[in-house]
């Protein structure tokens, strides 16, 4: 089956650094991939869409200027954290439809812990 | 705006019960609604989804227009179903989910 990749699985940086996690679809091409945040305990709310050639579609609330997404190829989207604070502190998880296929088949990534002490 | 309510946060059942965990929606239109499992320490991955009808591990899921329901139902519960469930919707023509909260199902031996 398809896979989605992601890196790193976890990571801890200071507050006011930035942090870039990548999501990779190993075996098919996505022009599409979407980011979820996920807090403890709670469900996975979609931050943006990134789109394969153009500009990421932000969710309502989600800054676009702090969680900067770059869609590089038909492969990788990066979601980077910029001047992270504690607040930011959660779990990042990507998701790709296959550009072929179902429409509305997705695989997931398996998450990046981010801690921002 | 669309959302996905999924009422418990638990749900614990011994092996052999039946099992369903409830899920309902808000959503001016015909949505596309799936359930996804998450297994400990794995990803997230489809179960099912509305338009295929199928059953997947047993379970099946089935769509109350009415009710703006999709619960999720499997008459013998096992072990190995233990997990943490989330219904999602997706708006037509459109490929990003609005996920319910989730519920853990544990089946007790």
């Amino acid at each position: 089956g398809a896979v989605v990749s992601q890196h790193p699985s976890w990571v801890i940086c200071k507050s006011g650094t930035s942090v870039k996690i990548e999501c990779r679809s190993l075996d098919f091409q996505a022009t599409t991939m979407f980011w979820y945040r996920q807090f403890p305990k709670q469900s996975l709310m979609l931050m943006a869409t990134s789109n394969e050639g153009s500009k990421a579609t932000y969710e309502q609330g989600v800054e676009k200027d702090k969680f900067l997404i770059n869609h590089a190829s038909l492969t990788l989207s990066t979601l980077t954290v910029t001047s992270a604070h504690p607040e930011d502190s959660s779990f990042y998880i990507c998701s790709a439809p296959p550009t072929s296929g179902s429409y509305n088949e997705q695989f997931f990534g398996p998450g990046t812990r981010l801690t921002v002490l | 705006a669309q959302r996905v309510t999924q009422p418990e946060k638990l749900l614990s059942v011994f092996k052999g019960a039946p099992v369903e965990l409830k899920c309902n929606y808000s959503y001016s239109g015909s949505p596309e609604l799936f359930w996804y499992v998450q297994y400990s320490r794995q990803r997230l991955q489809l179960l099912l989804r509305h338009i295929s009808r199928e059953s997947i591990k047993g379970f099946t899921a089935d769509l109350n227009k009415g009710e703006t329901s999709f619960h999720l139902k499997k008459p013998f519960a096992q072990e190995e179903d233990s997990a943490m469930y989330y219904c999602a919707l997706a708006p037509p023509g459109r490929r990003a989910l609005t996920f319910g909260s989730g519920t853990r199902l544990q089946v007790q031996p």
